[in-house]
Order: structure tokens, then C-alpha cells, then sequence
């Protein structure tokens, strides 16, 4: 799982303002994930991309955007249309295509974002 | 739509016991069952995972099963370790295309395992 990186690891930003976080991939993987995390909520799915240059919201998807140019790259914007966004961020990737390639996820090390 | 229950939230077990979290999903068409691990302020890392087909999976001290006809699936680790001392997500993967979320894995909300030496 250190094919995958965040940065940065600490966020703060003022209410109002966009953000983007970085999440990059030197594993080749076709499949990119952003999930937020909150205190006993789990991981929710935020977008995924399961190949460049498309996307699909995920169960959270309001507030946010994302942009698929680079296979190795999936930033996550959180723009100010979110409402709560202090939260943790995790990136994930997976080699996973047509359903016949492993299922695994690999997490990045995460963004916590603090909004005030 | 697929849905993930985890219980319990919290365990807490002597080191040295064994540890058992169980998880029920929704969707019988689910063919991927991952169990992940997270230290505080840390990734999730994959632990152990069981496919469908199998329905059981050993590794060292930890071992997955899974029933297909009462859709539930547990962990359990054995030997316990204060190292051990966790959250523990699971996880399915519906094979369904259900609201823009084919083929990703859904989420329990975690069990945080606390080992007391």
C-alpha cells in the first residue's frame, strides 16, 4: 500500500473556501476510489473512477467533485457546497476491471480536513 | 440495495481469548467479502478476505467464515494480542448494479477491538 499517497496529511481551511485533496497511484491500478470517514460511521463511498476520463458518484456525492485525467491521479474537491466536510479522507485503488481482476482496495494514508 | 450490518461497535477481551466480530448483508448476490484493519490514525489494511465460492479461510490467526444461505460472515482471531487492538471493517461487494455503485464494496461501521494484557 505504499503505492498510494495523499497529501496533505493535515488540512484546515476556512468555511467557504474549495479544497482539493491529491491521491496518487504508481500501481497500475485502473479502479480509484475516495471514501469519507467519520466517527462510527464506517467508510462511505464519495465518487469512484474505474478508468480515465470517467467517473461515477458514489453515496455521498454532494458537495464534492472529482476529475479523472491521469490514470495515476484522482484529486477529490470539496467544494463549499459541503456541508460538513471535517472529516477523514481516504483514496483507494484497485486493479479491479470487468469484474474478473482482484477485488482488493489499497487505502491511501488519508487527509483529515478541518473545516472552520 | 446492499447493506452491511457490523456488530458488536465494541470488544473488549483479554489478551491470550479469542475475538469474534460478525457481519450481515443484504444483497444475495454479493461475491466478495473483505475484513480490513485500522489502527488509529492509520489505512485501512486488508487482513483477510473470502470469495463466495469458499466458505471458510484460515491465516495464521485469523480466519474468516462465511454462510451464503443466512448471509452473514464473521471474523475471528484467535490468540489475541494487544497488537490486535484495532477497528475492524467489513465489507461486501454486490454484484448488482445498484445506484451508480456497481461492483464497490460497502462498508460495516466498524468494530473497535481493544486487547487488555
Amino acid at each position: 500500500d505504499g503505492g498510494i499517497t495523499q497529501s496533505p496529511k493535515y488540512l484546515f481551511r476556512k468555511e467557504g473556501q474549495n479544497v482539493t485533496l491529491s491521491c496518487e497511484q504508481n500501481l497500475n491500478h485502473d479502479a480509484m476510489y475516495w471514501y469519507r470517514q467519520d466517527p462510527g460511521q464506517g467508510l462511505r463511498l464519495i465518487y469512484y473512477s474505474q478508468i480515465v476520463n470517467d467517473f461515477q458518484k458514489g453515496d455521498i456525492a454532494e458537495g464534492y467533485s472529482v476529475s479523472r485525467e491521469k490514470k495515476e491521479s484522482f484529486p477529490l474537491t470539496v467544494t463549499s457546497a459541503q456541508k460538513n466536510p471535517t472529516a477523514f479522507y481516504l483514496c483507494a485503488s484497485s486493479p479491479f476491471r470487468g469484474g474478473r481482476s482482484s477485488y482488493e482496495q489499497y487505502f491511501g494514508p488519508g487527509t483529515r480536513l478541518t473545516v472552520t | 440495495g446492499e447493506n452491511v450490518e457490523q456488530h458488536p461497535s465494541t470488544l473488549s477481551v483479554q489478551e491470550g481469548d479469542s475475538a469474534v466480530i460478525k457481519c450481515t448483508y443484504s444483497d444475495s448476490a454479493s461475491n466478495y467479502f473483505p475484513w480490513y484493519k485500522q489502527e488509529l490514525g492509520k489505512r485501512p489494511q486488508l487482513i483477510i478476505d473470502i470469495r463466495s465460492n469458499v466458505g471458510e479461510k484460515k491465516d495464521q490467526r485469523i480466519a474468516v467464515t462465511l454462510n451464503k444461505t443466512a448471509k452473514h460472515f464473521s471474523l475471528h482471531i484467535t490468540e489475541t494480542q494487544p497488537e490486535d487492538s484495532a477497528v475492524y471493517f467489513c465489507a461486501a461487494r454486490p454484484l448488482t448494479y445498484y445506484g451508480g455503485s456497481q461492483g464497490n464494496l460497502i462498508f460495516g461501521k466498524g468494530t473497535k477491538l481493544s486487547v487488555k494484557p
